[in-house]
């Protein structure tokens, strides 16, 4: 089936740790985003990617790095440098510009970090 | 963010009628989403406005005035499932805060 998909759904480190996220996706989407969602807050973009070796900083970038050297994958890594890692992270991705104007945004099933 | 608006939270009797607004800065506007998101899990997709008018889906409908920068979500006939944040989104998928709907019996 296609899908989205984001490992682990839990994660703990401690801090100081820098530690990578992962998203995959098997949907042929161009565009892949990053989101961070803090309890009762809405989503904040992180960083996004529209093509291959491509990406930009969302509006909450420092102290995150991302890599898109695949189509497929968006791996997200929390460095040390985020002053609060802990959240819940999720992963979402679009066709593109060459879905047309109306494309839904997928998304994962989400990555909740723990920095201790 | 964009400055896309929404009530943080709200709360509705089951079998009511309830509307979720969101406003959002109009320029260099593409469309607007809304998602819905259970506590926990990941958001899914509602529905899509880019022309102004309402659109119908079952239960749920969303209406848009691009001149206004003004949307809304209607939920009919609640049921106690509905209970959730509520997400609006403009194109370039910039989100608003959500909004927690509370269902009371």
């Amino acid at each position: 089936d296609g899908g989205i998909t984001q490992s682990p759904k839990y994660l703990f480190r401690k801090e100081g740790q820098n530690v990578t996220l992962s998203c995959e996706q098997n949907l042929n989407h161009d565009a892949m985003y990053w989101y961070r969602q803090d309890p009762g807050q809405g989503l904040r973009l992180i960083y996004y990617s529209q093509i291959v070796n491509d990406f930009q900083k969302g509006d909450i970038a420092e102290g995150y790095s991302v890599s898109r050297e695949k189509k497929e994958s968006f791996p997200l890594t929390v460095t040390s440098a985020q002053k609060n890692p802990t959240a819940f992270y999720l992963c979402a991705s679009r066709p593109g510009l060459a879905g047309g104007l109306y494309n839904e945004q997928f998304f994962g099933p989400g990555t909740r970090l723990t920095v201790l | 963010g964009q400055n896309i608006d929404q009530p943080t939270e709200m709360t509705a009797t089951e079998g009511a009628i309830v509307q979720i607004n969101c406003t959002y800065q109009t320029s260099g506007f593409n469309g607007l989403f809304w998602y819905q998101q259970h506590a926990g899990e990941a958001p899914t997709f509602l529905s899509y406005n880019v022309l102004d008018g309402l659109e119908e889906k079952g239960r749920f409908s969303s209406f848009l005035s691009r001149s206004k920068g003004y949307s809304y979500l209607l939920l009919k006939e609640l049921q106690m499932k509905d209970s959730a944040s509520y997400l609006c989104a403009r194109e370039k998928i910039i989100f608003g805060k959500g909004t927690r709907l509370h269902i009371l019996p």
